[in-house]
């Protein structure tokens, strides 16, 4: 299976952006790239997906690099609230489940 | 739709005796997950159902975990006997499958388990 690899904790002042980096050097032609984050004492919760092309939607942008061996989660205006870790994942869509890896921490300063 | 409901919240056991945690899926939804969560290990995939069947079971730790879904609208992870290291996060996640992608998966709110 392909896998991911993300920095284990990032820091970010609030209301500034936030880059939260994936890369993912073998995927597939036909993976997707899906961002899930987990806030604290809760289950996780979908953030944003994409295939080839650069995504957005109200909570946040995903930047997909041309070769797609990385991706780029951007937050634009980090609140207190969006602390939490932040998975990235490669769907294949063959076995429909969602293998998550270990993540990354996003502390966000005051 | 409330979302997807696990109850309980929060159980503790004993060791050795049986544990049924339950979980209510989004109506619609037509797959099924159970995830368990700990600090040592992450997020662990159990087993999953599409349209009430067990696809794959390979994350199922032992014999001692099982899982059924009779309807649509509700599914079990049973954990008999229990142990302390059974101890963790039970999640359960439903989603729709559109085609080739899987839409978002919702998570429940998590089903912490202590066994002592």
């Amino acid at each position: 299976d392909a896998k991911t690899t993300q920095p284990n904790s990032m820091e970010s002042n609030e209301e500034e952006p936030v880059h939260l980096p994936c890369n993912h050097s073998t995927i597939s032609g036909t993976d997707y790239i899906h961002w899930y984050r987990q806030l604290p004492s809760q289950g996780p919760e979908y953030v944003i997906h994409g295939l080839t092309s650069n995504v957005n939607n109200r909570m946040a942008s995903l930047a997909i690099a041309e070769d797609r061996k990385s991706s780029t989660l951007i937050l634009h205006r980090a609140t207190l609230r969006d602390a939490a870790v932040y998975y990235c994942i490669l769907d294949s869509g063959s076995a429909r489940q969602l293998t998550f890896g270990s993540g990354t921490q996003l502390t966000v300063l005051p | 739709d409330a979302g997807v409901i696990q109850s309980p919240r929060h159980e503790v056991t004993e060791m050795g005796q049986e544990v049924t945690l339950r979980c209510k899926p989004i109506s619609g939804h037509d797959y099924l997950f159970w995830y368990r969560q700990t600090m040592m290990r992450g997020l662990e995939l159990l087993i999953y159902f599409n349209n009430n069947v067990p696809i794959d079971d390979s994350g199922m730790p032992e014999d001692r975990f099982s899982a059924k879904m009779p309807n649509a609208s509700f599914s079990t992870l049973k954990i008999q006997p229990s142990e302390p290291r059974d101890s963790a996060v039970y999640f359960c996640a439903s989603s729709l499958v559109l085609g080739r992608w899987n839409t978002e998966a919702f998570f429940g709110q998590g089903t912490r388990l202590t066994v002592v």
